[in-house]
């Protein structure tokens, strides 16, 4: 399948341990945030969203934080599990509407048994 | 229910050459979108659509065209393939109504350009 990227940072877990991922986005005007996770050969699939006048949200396994002062995101996956392996993405749209959403580079995650 | 269905998967061009990348959805989404994905450096905007007949241009738009003459179709053209068009393309839509911006993407399309 596709490969994704060769040059990613990865982030290494054991199986079962809880997993966080960072990203810090560039747009302080940013109202809208989602992560995305791709597996590989595949196109990504959504995870998570969060807006700005939110600073947490939890999901299925999965919470993300929101630090405004500090323009940074992050995806915490807790019971890590072999199916979580994959690249994740943050991203941003811009304030004005959501037609434009930028994409961060991506983080691989590896979770070993 | 398909989703976003893209073809081909794989194509080889060389420069110079023309082709048009296939991008169908079958959800009535009005708003959709070709990005590229280069190693290191995440998926980039390169046109996007909200709805027949209306286009715009994303991040990196030169090189590419693109139409909407239907709610299900989104072709990207390249008029005239470079090296530096060698890439994975995702097709991606979403309803307009959502509010937000949950797009549902393509398996993706691998071009390589000689």
């Amino acid at each position: 399948g596709e490969s994704v990227g060769l040059h990613l940072p990865t982030l290494s877990v054991q199986e079962g341990d809880n997993s966080i991922i960072n990203c810090a986005y560039s747009n302080s005007a940013s109202d809208y945030f989602i992560w995305y996770k791709q597996e590989s050969g595949k196109g990504p699939q959504f995870i998570i969203d969060i807006r700005s006048n939110m600073d947490k949200r939890q999901g299925q396994r999965v919470t993300v934080l929101l630090n405004k002062t500090v323009k940074h995101l992050s995806l915490q996956i807790a019971a890590t599990q072999p199916g979580d392996s994959a690249v994740y993405f943050c991203a941003e749209t811009p304030g004005g509407g959501y037609n434009k959403l930028i994409f961060g580079a991506g983080t691989r995650l590896a979770v070993h048994p | 229910n398909a989703g976003v269905t893209q073809t081909p998967k794989f194509q080889v061009l060389k420069t110079g050459q023309s082709m048009t990348l296939q991008c169908a959805q079958d959800m009535n989404h009005e708003y959709m979108s070709w990005y590229r994905q280069d190693p290191g450096m995440g998926l980039r905007l390169i046109h996007y659509s909200v709805g027949a007949g209306i286009t715009d241009q994303g991040e990196v738009p030169n090189g590419y065209n693109v139409s909407r003459s239907t709610t299900e179709d989104f072709p990207l053209r390249l008029l005239s393939a470079a090296p530096s068009q060698t890439s994975v393309y995702f097709c991606a839509s979403r309803t307009a109504s959502s509010g937000a911006n949950v797009l549902t993407f393509g398996a993706g399309s691998r071009l390589t350009v000689l």
